[in-house]
């Protein structure tokens, strides 16, 4: 069946620094990919969806400068969180959508824990 | 813009029992409803997916049904056992390929 892979699966970061986390379709293209947060208790929130070749688009609250988003290939998308605070301490899931099945299928990763020091 | 609620919040049941978890969703265009399983600090596991024109789906013991016009789902668990301890998120997707997630019921089996 379909696998994405995210890395790494867990990362411990110094406040300031920027920390990247990468998402692959490892068994089939996908032209679009997303990003979501989650918080202890709580459910997946959307940060943004990513489009192969073109700038991804944010929800409302997410800062774009922040969270540096790059799909230079139908397989990896990237997420970058710069300048990192505790607060950006979180669980973060991203999500690659099949289009080559009968029924679109979104396929999840198994998520990053990401701790800001 | 759709909200999807999930009852119960948690749920504890002893081990051989049947259950029901709810979903409900306030915008009734959807393009198909899936329901996933997340262990503690794990990903998302996709456990059954209907489409908007569906009723139902079935896959071992589980049983997702959906009413679209009333905009509720339910999934069953039949003869629950301690392994399907985990929280079951209900998630919605309009004709756009963004998903929205329900709060999650967790539920605990105990043997």
């Amino acid at each position: 069946g379909a696998v994405v892979s995210q890395h790494p699966s867990r990362v411990i970061c110094k406040s300031g620094t920027s920390v990247k986390i990468e998402c692959r379709s490892l068994d089939f293209q996908a032209t679009t990919m997303f990003w979501y947060r989650q918080f202890p208790k709580q459910s997946l929130m959307l940060m943004a969806t990513s489009n192969e070749g073109s700038k991804a688009t944010y929800e409302q609250g997410v800062e774009k400068d922040k969270f540096l988003i790059n799909h230079a290939s139908l397989t990896l998308s990237t997420l970058t969180v710069t300048s990192a605070h505790p607060e950006d301490s979180s669980f973060y899931i991203c999500s690659a959508l099949n289009l080559n099945r009968t029924v679109r299928t979104q396929y999840f990763g198994p998520g990053t824990r990401l701790t800001v020091t | 813009k759709q909200e999807v609620t999930q009852i119960p919040a948690a749920l504890s049941v002893p081990e051989g029992e049947n259950l029901v978890l709810n979903c409900s969703f306030t915008d009734s265009a959807i393009y198909n409803l899936q329901w996933f399983r997340q262990d503690p600090g794990k990903g998302l596991t996709s456990l059954l997916l209907i489409q908007s024109s569906q009723r139902e789906q079935t896959s071992g013991r589980l049983n997702a049904s959906l009413d679209k016009s009333s905009g509720r789902s339910t999934l069953y668990i039949a003869a629950s056992q301690p392994g399907d301890s985990a929280t079951y998120l209900c998630a919605v997707r309009p004709i756009s390929p963004r998903l929205t997630f329900g709060e999650g019921t967790q539920l605990t089996v105990n043997p």
